[in-house]
């Protein structure tokens, strides 16, 4: 499978810090994005990133793309308990599909 | 997102039944996606389209079908639902090779 791997698989933080969460995945890829998905709730796209890019940010989250290690993070920092949910790393290796991940488990305590 | 549905949002059925859940969007856009949500597996593509009639298989598609007649509309079906197709459902739609955007998922289960 090409599917990618999340790191940790659970993750429980006070609200005001930050959060890290890694991606591993196996073959090459063309870019890799970051999902959120709340509880019951279909996924919501937060921030892709392209091969040839190594950081980037959006509002509160910042990503970080290292190829040579074929792994990905995703750092939200100043957590609110808004943020409690599951994230998930997507991968598109060419053509129309995409593997993710397994997900990392957020929980934000207030 | 309001701009894409899926029906229905819970079934329950028994073994060997047919099944078939509906993907609707209204945003025009050329690529649409079935996945499945399995606890300890992820999000797995099923089955994947990237235009009217044009499908295509994906990481688990045995025992899957799908039809896409119309733009808007996409269709997976369950020939003969078996235990192992319990599972939550997802939809997804794209204008590209890039940010997706899911429906609310179907729980279905098969007794």
């Amino acid at each position: 499978s090409q599917q990618g791997e999340e790191d940790p698989q659970a993750l429980s933080i006070q609200e005001g810090e930050n959060a890290t969460m890694n991606c591993s995945y196996k073959t090459s890829i063309n870019n890799l994005q970051w999902y959120r998905q709340n509880s019951g709730r279909g996924l919501v796209h937060l921030i892709l990133i392209r091969s040839n890019e190594r950081e980037k940010h959006s509002g509160r989250l910042r990503v970080t793309l290292d190829t040579s290690k074929k792994s990905s993070s995703l750092l939200i920092t100043a957590s609110r308990a808004a943020d409690t949910a599951s994230y998930f790393c997507a991968t598109d290796a060419g053509g129309n599909q995409f593997y993710f991940g397994t997900g990392t488990s957020l929980t934000v305590i207030p | 997102d309001a701009g894409i549905t899926q029906s229905p949002r819970h079934k329950v059925t028994e073994t060997g039944t047919p099944v078939t859940l509906r993907c609707h969007q209204t945003e025009n856009h050329r690529y649409m996606y079935w996945y499945r949500q399995d606890p300890g597996h992820g999000l797995r593509l099923i089955h994947y389209s990237y235009g009217v009639k044009d499908t295509d298989k994906g990481e688990v598609s045995d025992g899957y079908s799908v039809s896409r007649s119309k733009t808007e509309d996409f269709l997976l079906t369950l020939e003969s639902a078996t235990s192992s197709q319990t599972s939550v459902y997802f939809c997804a739609s794209s204008y590209s090779y890039n940010e997706q955007f899911f429906g609310p998922g179907t729980r279905l289960t098969v007794l």
